[in-house]
């Protein structure tokens, strides 16, 4: 159980385009969708909290208008990398949380999808 | 600010040996803590949470301790295997009911047959 997928897992767009990633959660329902963004040889950087039917909060220094989040349903949220650039070429990694106990969650995550822009 | 350090960056112990990584935190109050495995081009997975009441946890091969006035988690393997070979992320919790975890830099295990 517990399963993330992402799509697509791997994309190469030209600068300026827009990208979509689609994260979803298989077989549960999740109260809360993450997105984060991880460079080589580098830890997870969380960008976005996103809560279905309510506004992603963004954390310091990440783009809101720039990288775009929709939580369409309690398993299906999407990031859009609008007007791409080099710089925003990354490992993008989604994950879904599920509360355990108390104020316990764990959070499962997506496979990744490598974005590169040429 | 909050700072997270995992003791390594890369760490080679020989097939069936215990494996020990740390994960050292500073500015933090975390009421959890959590270890994921990730292996290169994928995404983390899950290994164990441990609570700040708890000082230790087990899971088959693999112990977690917690030592929240050291401010200290050690992660163990023991009966290290090949297959064990990845890079091991330790990630704190609040207790402000957020869900948000702070990922500390990871330490890539590499177990010699």
């Amino acid at each position: 159980g517990a399963v993330v997928s992402q799509h697509p897992s791997w994309v190469i767009c030209k600068s300026g385009t827009s990208v979509k990633i689609e994260c979803r959660s298989l077989d549960f329902q999740a109260t809360t969708m993450f997105w984060y963004r991880q460079f080589p040889k580098q830890s997870l950087m969380l960008m976005a909290t996103s809560n279905e039917g309510s506004k992603a909060t963004y954390e310091q220094g990440v783009e809101k208008d720039k990288f775009l989040i929709n939580h369409a349903s309690l398993t299906l949220s999407t990031l859009t990398v609008t007007s791409a650039h080099p710089e925003d070429s990354s490992f993008y990694i989604c994950s879904a949380s599920t509360k355990t106990s108390g104020f316990s969650y764990e959070q499962y995550f997506g496979p990744g999808t490598r974005l590169t822009v040429t | 600010s909050q700072k997270i350090e995992q003791n390594s960056e890369a760490l080679n112990i020989q097939e069936g040996k215990t494996a020990t990584l740390t994960c050292n935190y500073t500015n933090y109050s975390p009421a959890y803590l959590q270890w994921y495995r990730q292996d290169p081009g994928r995404g983390p997975v899950f290994l164990l949470l441990i609570r700040e009441n708890e000082k230790e946890k087990r899971k088959e091969r693999l112990k977690v301790t917690f030592d929240t006035t050291l401010k200290q988690s050690l992660f163990h393997i023991t009966a290290s295997q090949p297959a064990d070979s990845a890079t091991y992320l330790c990630a704190l919790g609040s207790n402000f009911g957020n869900e948000k975890l702070t990922f500390g830099t990871g330490t890539r295990l590499t177990i010699i047959p």
